[in-house]
């Protein structure tokens, strides 16, 4: 089984319209991250979380929230999706070692906003 | 400025040949850099990752740091045509321990 799953993988769905992706992760990091991709744009960060109780902003969180269900779970929603939300959406999860942090990728959500 | 630069690409290098990637960067206090690969459609794989100035090298991957002129590049030896996806460059910055990363680098390896 993959260490990081997405749900769903690909969502189409209409203006207006609440939407939530999930992220589960087996793991045992603490750490989880929400990116959207978009060509040209690269990676960027819209929400990060350090464990349970902490929830940070990233550099686009408006028209975003989140919520840290446990330890292995960490959900995106978008309260009323618009057309330019549509985008590769990853979760990721990271690890320190000694020397450095480390993040790893989920399979990523393909969404379309219409 | 981007925080986090790379030359968008594509670059073409003949099978066997080196590729060789760069990446610079505009915090001077980062201290981690990790180079990704990424699949069309798919999710960034790490490939590599540096802290120490100089080179650390894992199999046909070398990667290679410079702080003081703030760029870190990767090389690969014998591209193969499964090496032909976006290199990203991501650099460790601030005190939170998050990733900005580049804007990728398209690699095609021609047969």
């Amino acid at each position: 089984d993959a260490d990081v799953t997405q749900t769903p993988r690909n969502r189409i769905t209409k203006t207006g319209k609440r939407i939530m992706l999930e992220c589960s992760q087996t793991k045992g990091h603490d750490r989880m991250y929400w990116y959207r991709q978009d060509p040209g744009l690269g990676l960027r960060l819209i929400y990060y979380s350090f464990d349970v109780k902490d929830i940070n902003k990233g550099e686009i969180s408006d028209g975003y929230s989140v919520s840290r269900q446990a330890q292995a779970k960490f959900s995106l929603s978008l309260e009323s999706a618009i057309p330019n939300q549509t985008a590769l959406y990853f979760c990721a999860t990271s690890d320190r070692d000694r020397f450095q942090e480390t993040q790893y990728f989920g399979p990523g959500t393909r969404l379309l906003v219409l | 400025q981007k925080e986090v630069e790379q030359n968008s690409g594509p670059l073409s290098v003949p099978e066997g040949a080196i590729a060789s990637l760069n990446c610079t960067y505009s915090d001077r206090v980062s201290q981690s850099f990790f180079w990704y690969r990424q699949y069309s459609g798919k999710s960034p794989e790490l490939i590599m990752s540096i802290y120490s100035n100089g080179d650390k090298e894992d199999g046909r991957f070398t990667a290679q740091l410079n702080k003081a002129s703030q760029y870190v590049s990767l090389l690969i030896r014998d591209s193969q045509p499964s090496d032909s996806a976006t290199y990203l460059c991501a650099v460790e910055t601030g005190t939170a321990s998050k990733l900005t990363f580049g804007t990728g680098t398209r690699l095609q390896v021609t047969l």
